[in-house]
């Protein structure tokens, strides 16, 4: 049992270029969460998704896009990065819904984008 | 608006307990978490507390809910230098749409 699994750990982009994160979870869960930690703040959420085929905005969602054709699966792409999107970028999943039974998040070991 | 806060940093001496705090302002909340952040890792849950208990023990973990004060405590007992980490407490208000309320964290330094 992997648990969730992100790729990459690092990368280094340009204002401007693009690229997407790619986070697995083997554990069947239904809900999938995308947050940025930034220094000093709690973790701030992007997007999520309660199930295949399904994405919600979070949060912080502007110049982030998401994709979740797959349960195990859930995407998040920066279309043109900015500097304001250097952090660290968790993924998650949970069973059921925050706040009930099974609700607790399992976390990916992060992604560090550093924008420049 | 809805807010949790910590305080920062907690330095404790080995072997000592340690108490790290956090407050939130909304008390519909249902669950409360604590989570524990290694350096370079991804959070991993620690324990949650139902909004209708008053203190949950596991091991050396105590956690306190005061729903008066909305005051959450962790106390970790015989602090060992594993321990250190940031230690975050998120709360999910009832109405909050699958969005988890997250604290600063605070980090944990162990003193030999």
């Amino acid at each position: 049992n992997a648990g969730v699994t992100q790729t990459p750990k690092f990368r280094v982009l340009k204002t401007g270029q693009s690229m997407t994160l790619l986070c697995a979870q083997d554990m069947n869960h239904e809900y999938m969460y995308w947050y940025r930690q930034d220094p000093g703040m709690g973790l701030r959420l992007i997007h999520y998704s309660v199930g295949e085929g399904t994405t919600a905005k979070g949060e912080v969602p502007d110049g982030y896009n998401v994709s979740r054709l797959k349960k195990q699966n859930f995407l998040l792409g920066l279309e043109s990065a900015a500097p304001s999107q250097t952090s660290v970028y968790f993924c998650a999943s949970s069973y059921s819904t925050p706040g009930q039974p099974r609700g607790e998040q399992y976390f990916g070991p992060g992604t560090r984008l550093t924008v420049t | 608006g809805e807010d949790v806060e910590q305080s920062l940093f907690l330095s404790v001496r080995e072997g000592d307990s340690s108490v790290i705090n956090c407050t939130y302002t909304d008390s519909s909340s249902t669950y409360l978490y604590w989570y524990k952040q290694e350096p370079g890792a991804g959070l991993q849950l620690l324990t949650y507390i139902f909004s209708n208990m008053d203190m949950k023990q596991d091991q050396r973990l105590t956690v306190l809910l005061n729903k008066k004060d909305k005051h959450l405590s962790l106390r970790i007992a015989d602090t060992q230098t594993g321990d250190s980490a940031i230690y975050f407490c998120a709360e999910i208000p009832m109405d909050s749409n699958y969005q988890l309320i997250w604290g600063a964290g605070t980090k944990l330094i162990i003193k030999p």
